[in-house]
């Protein structure tokens, strides 16, 4: 158990709807991380927040926002959903925003558009 | 900005053979360097880590992995695989001198060790 939390663990949705993908960092740890998982993109960085300020942003679509509380939980909003969107999306967390500090990831949350 | 690549899409090995999976790098300063694995629909686990110093770094699991920076790769390495170690190994590299970059994944390879 590496102490982040992802929810909810399955979702299915159709296309065009919303979701929001919620995660809780071990305890301690200020960063948070957003990575895509499909099977032809493989893991894809997403967005990056440390202690409530987006830090860092990948290849995150603009229907896609993200952002990060006072209690430090990250919410992950997938907007206007389309078939490719269909993904795993892990969470990940670490105590400092960057250097050496190895990430802990959550279970992930996979998402189904049909 | 940084890259990994993974040559192997898979490697096929026996219980009780020695286990490599190969990773080479590119960052335009110093790297910080991780390995990690996946099992079935799991998330990942951190194996282990080379930020400085000695170039053979020992993680979890019996897994060592040795730094070259002239032939910039960081080979994952077991001594005697177990049916167990199947699962799908990541290695991830981040540009050290960039305090918020982020951790670059390699496409991954998956690792089947047969009894």
């Amino acid at each position: 158990d590496s102490g982040v939390t992802q929810t909810p663990k399955h979702l299915i949705t159709a296309t065009g709807q919303r979701v929001t993908l919620r995660c809780s960092p071990r305890s301690g740890d200020l960063s948070v991380y957003w990575y895509q998982q499909s099977l032809d993109q493989g893991l894809q960085f997403l967005i990056q927040y440390y202690n409530g300020e987006e830090r860092a942003k990948g290849n995150i679509l603009e229907r896609f926002s993200a952002q990060q509380f006072p209690d430090l939980h990250s919410e992950l909003n997938l907007s206007s959903l389309e078939l490719g969107d269909s993904a795993l999306y892990f969470c990940a967390s670490s105590v400092s925003g960057g250097y050496g500090g190895e990430l802990f990831f959550g279970e992930g949350s996979r998402l189904t558009v049909l | 900005a940084q890259s990994v690549a993974q040559p192997e899409d898979q490697v096929n090995v026996a219980e009780g053979n020695p286990l490599t999976v190969k990773c080479t790098y590119s960052v335009s300063g110093n790297p910080y360097l991780f390995w990690y694995v996946q099992y079935p629909n799991r998330g990942l686990q951190f194996l282990l880590k080379y930020i400085t110093g000695d170039n053979l770094v020992k993680g979890s699991y019996g897994f060592e992995a040795e730094f070259n920076k002239s032939q910039t790769s960081f080979h994952l390495k077991k001594p005697s695989a177990l049916v167990s170690d199947s699962a799908l190994y990541f290695c991830a590299v981040r540009d050290a001198s960039d305090s918020w970059g982020k951790l670059q994944f390699g496409a991954g390879t998956q690792v089947v060790v047969t009894p």
